[in-house]
């Protein structure tokens, strides 16, 4: 099986712009969760969707969004840049019934 | 509040001395705990869950539910074993599973 891709693996945006990350799971899996990865903060949870609902959320403010298809693929965006939002974003998904999170190599996301 | 809170951002060890990654959580019932590892230029994958109860790449974690800790444990560290390490907690199996800062784990030649 492929395993979890993210497109575009690499964005330079300026302050102010939005963005939009893509997410293709794993064949079968219905779970797609999204991580900020800061070298201060770690990993942090910023949603989950599940069959195309938003099933978990986590602290980050309402400029951060997304949306999962049909499909299952899912989309992240982020509006009106911050400096701050310079991250790694990682996506996962899991299959049904499962605990165990498959992640994909992530996109690199500058804000200059 | 569901928190974890892994104490070192960096731990240095010599190759064959022992490992201990520290793992201290917070949560109000029986949460689901992992660990998760990334090596340079991988990806995120899971090493090990506490309801398996397994070793692997001889890894061991137990939960100590009256500390609320899942240290993970590593008799003879190996070059190898050098990574990020990343602590994770879930309250159920639809909930979403949050992680600690990490540890970084440089083993020493």
């Amino acid at each position: 099986k492929a395993g979890v891709t993210q497109t575009p693996r690499y964005l330079i945006k300026t302050r102010g712009q939005q963005v939009t990350l893509s997410c293709s799971p794993i064949s079968g899996h219905r779970s797609v969760s999204w991580y900020q990865q800061t070298p201060g903060q770690g990993l942090q949870f910023l949603f989950e969707y599940f069959s195309e609902t938003q099933r978990n959320k986590g602290n980050f403010p309402g400029r951060f969004s997304g949306r999962q298809f049909s499909n299952s693929r899912s989309e992240m965006n982020v509006s009106t840049l911050e400096l701050g939002d310079s991250a790694l974003y990682l996506c996962a998904s899991r299959a049904p019934s499962s605990d165990t999170q498959y992640f994909g190599p992530g996109t690199r996301l500058t804000v200059l | 509040a569901q928190r974890v809170t892994q104490p070192e951002k960096l731990l240095s060890v010599f190759k064959g001395a022992p490992v201990e990654l520290k793992c201290n959580y917070s949560y109000s019932g029986s949460p689901e705990l992992f660990w998760y590892v990334q090596y340079s230029r991988q990806r995120l994958q899971l090493l090990l869950r506490h309801i398996s109860r397994e070793s692997i790449k001889g890894f061991t974690a137990d939960l100590n539910k009256g500390e609320t800790s899942f240290h993970l444990k590593k008799p003879f560290a190996q070059e190898e074993d050098s990574a990020m390490y990343y602590c994770a907690l879930s309250g159920h199996r639809d909930d979403k599973i949050i992680f600690g800062k990490g540890t970084r784990l440089h083993i020493l030649p």
